[in-house]
């Protein structure tokens, strides 16, 4: 049970460059996110999605774009980088069924370094 | 406007004291709160909840007490292990729980 694989786990981008955050859940999770964290910041909310084809912004989604196609994949695309994405971005998923909340899986990390 | 808010940035304590972290929230909506644990190089892992509907909530050594009247909750590990050393976030959800909103984290450091 691999649950939560994000790729790549580094990642130095020059300004201007896209690319495309890949997350990949296994447990049959409805709900998918993506957070950044930042010293001092916490963890804030980039996009979300409530299931497949259905996306939503989160607190700071300006400079990234999501897709929902599968249940299984959430990736995350920076459109153009900029040095202020310079951060850890975390994907993670949870179930949507009943029961106690427990909470979201969380991937492992990507940190990407924007210069 | 930071809705979760934990205003100590750092705590150290003993091995086998008790460590207190705590939480304050502003937005009464929210009806779920969780504490998660992270060391360097991971991603946060669940640790415990709360519903809105109860005032404490207990799992083992961790211990989560909430306050709706302040909107406050904390969350006591007792004893404190060497290997609870980390960064500890609080996290509170509204209605469905698709989207969770953290605190800025607490580190912790348990010493020998």
């Amino acid at each position: 049970n691999a649950g939560v694989t994000q790729t790549p786990k580094f990642q130095v981008l020059k300004t201007g460059q896209s690319m495309t955050l890949q997350c990949a859940q296994d447990m049959n999770h409805e709900y998918m996110s993506w957070y950044r964290q930042d010293p001092g910041m916490g963890l804030r909310l980039i996009h979300y999605s409530v299931g497949a084809g259905i996306t939503d912004q989160g607190e700071v989604p300006n400079g990234y774009n999501v897709s929902r196609s599968t249940t299984e994949d959430f990736p995350l695309r920076l459109l153009s980088a900029a040095p202020s994405q310079t951060s850890v971005y975390f994907c993670a998923s949870s179930y949507s069924g009943g029961g106690p909340f427990r909470g979201y899986t969380f991937g492992s990390g990507t940190r990407l370094t924007v210069v | 406007d930071q809705q979760v808010k934990q205003n100590s940035p750092s705590l150290s304590v003993q091995e086998g004291r008790i460590s207190i972290l705590n939480c304050d929230y502003t937005n009464s909506m929210f009806d779920y709160f969780l504490w998660y644990k992270k060391y360097p190089a991971e991603g946060p892992t669940f640790l415990i909840s709360i519903s809105s509907i109860k005032d404490k909530n207990e799992d083992g050594r961790f211990t989560v007490f909430l306050n709706k009247s302040a909107k406050h909750l904390s969350l006591h590990i007792v004893p404190s292990q060497p290997g609870d050393s980390a960064v500890y976030f609080c996290a509170a959800s509204t209605g469905t729980a698709s989207k969770l909103t953290f605190g800025t984290g607490t580190r912790l450091q348990v010493t020998l």
